[in-house]
C-alpha cells in the first residue's frame, strides 16, 4: 500500500539556520504530495504540494521538490524563524482517495 | 470565504456516552473527509464522503463510529459509547471534487473520563 516516512524529530535550530525535513514515499503510480503545517492547538494548514515529478513547490520561503528517481519530497528554507516553529507533515494522495500522512516532525526554532 | 468549520472545538465524555462532532465545509465544497489524530501521532483516514453518500470507510472502525453527511446541514460523525481510547483530534478535511487539495477545520479535540 501507500505509505510516507518522515524524518524523526524533535528538530530543534536555531533562528536563521538551514532546515531540511526528510520525507520518502513508497505508492504505486505518481501521487501528488503535500508539505502541511500545523501549529500548537490548531489544524493542518496546506504549506505546499507539487503534483508531478520535478515540480517545485514552494510558500513562505520554503521548497520542497517532487523526485521521482529517489521518491522523495524533502522540506527546506534557507532561514527559519520562531514562528516556524511547529509540526510539519508530509503526505501523499491520488485522486478521489485519502491523504497519507506521515507522522510528522516537530520543529523547534530557538532565538 | 469562510474556512472549514468545526464543532466544538473541545468535547469532554465520560466512558458510555456519545459523541457528536460536526463538520461544515468549505462553501462550495462537495467531499468531505474524517481524520483522526492520535496523541503524538500522525493522522489518520477514517471516511470520505459526498452529499449523502459513503465513498469510503475503509478508516472507520467496525463499531461504535458512523458518519453522514446530509443533503441539508454539516457532516456529522457520531461515536457511541465512547471509551478513552477515543480520546484524540478528529480533524475535517474538505474539496470542491476528489481530485483538488483538501483543506482542514481547526478540529475537535475529544477527551473521554
Amino acid at each position: 500500500g501507500n505509505s510516507v516516512t518522515q524524518m524523526e524529530g524533535p528538530v530543534t535550530l536555531s533562528e536563521e539556520a538551514f532546515l531540511t525535513i526528510n520525507c520518502t514515499y513508497t505508492a504505486t503510480g505518481y501521487p501528488s504530495l503535500f508539505w502541511y503545517v500545523q501549529y500548537p492547538g490548531e489544524g493542518l494548514q496546506l504549506l505546499l504540494k507539487a503534483t508531478k515529478a520535478d515540480d517545485k513547490g514552494s510558500n513562505k520561503g520554503f521548497e520542497a521538490t517532487y523526485r521521482k528517481e529517489t521518491t522523495s519530497f524533502h522540506l527546506e528554507k534557507g532561514s527559519v524563524q520562531v514562528s516556524d516553529s511547529a509540526v510539519y507533515f508530509c503526505a501523499l494522495y491520488f485522486g478521489n482517495e485519502k491523504l497519507t500522512f506521515g507522522t510528522g516532525t516537530r520543529l523547534t526554532i530557538i532565538p | 470565504n469562510a474556512g472549514v468549520m468545526q464543532n466544538p472545538r473541545h468535547l469532554v465524555r465520560r466512558r458510555g456516552q456519545e459523541a457528536r462532532l460536526r463538520c461544515s465545509p468549505m462553501k462550495g465544497h462537495s467531499h468531505v473527509y474524517w481524520y483522526r489524530q492520535l496523541p503524538e501521532e500522525g493522522l489518520k483516514f477514517m471516511v470520505y464522503l459526498q452529499k449523502e453518500n459513503i465513498i469510503d470507510e475503509s478508516g472507520m472502525p467496525k463499531e461504535r463510529f458512523s458518519a453522514e453527511f446530509p443533503k441539508e446541514g454539516p457532516s456529522i460523525l457520531r461515536i457511541q459509547q465512547v471509551v478513552r481510547g477515543d480520546s484524540a483530534a478528529y480533524f475535517c478535511a474538505s474539496s470542491p471534487g476528489g481530485k483538488e487539495t483538501q483543506y482542514f477545520g481547526p478540529g475537535t479535540r475529544l477527551l473521554v473520563l
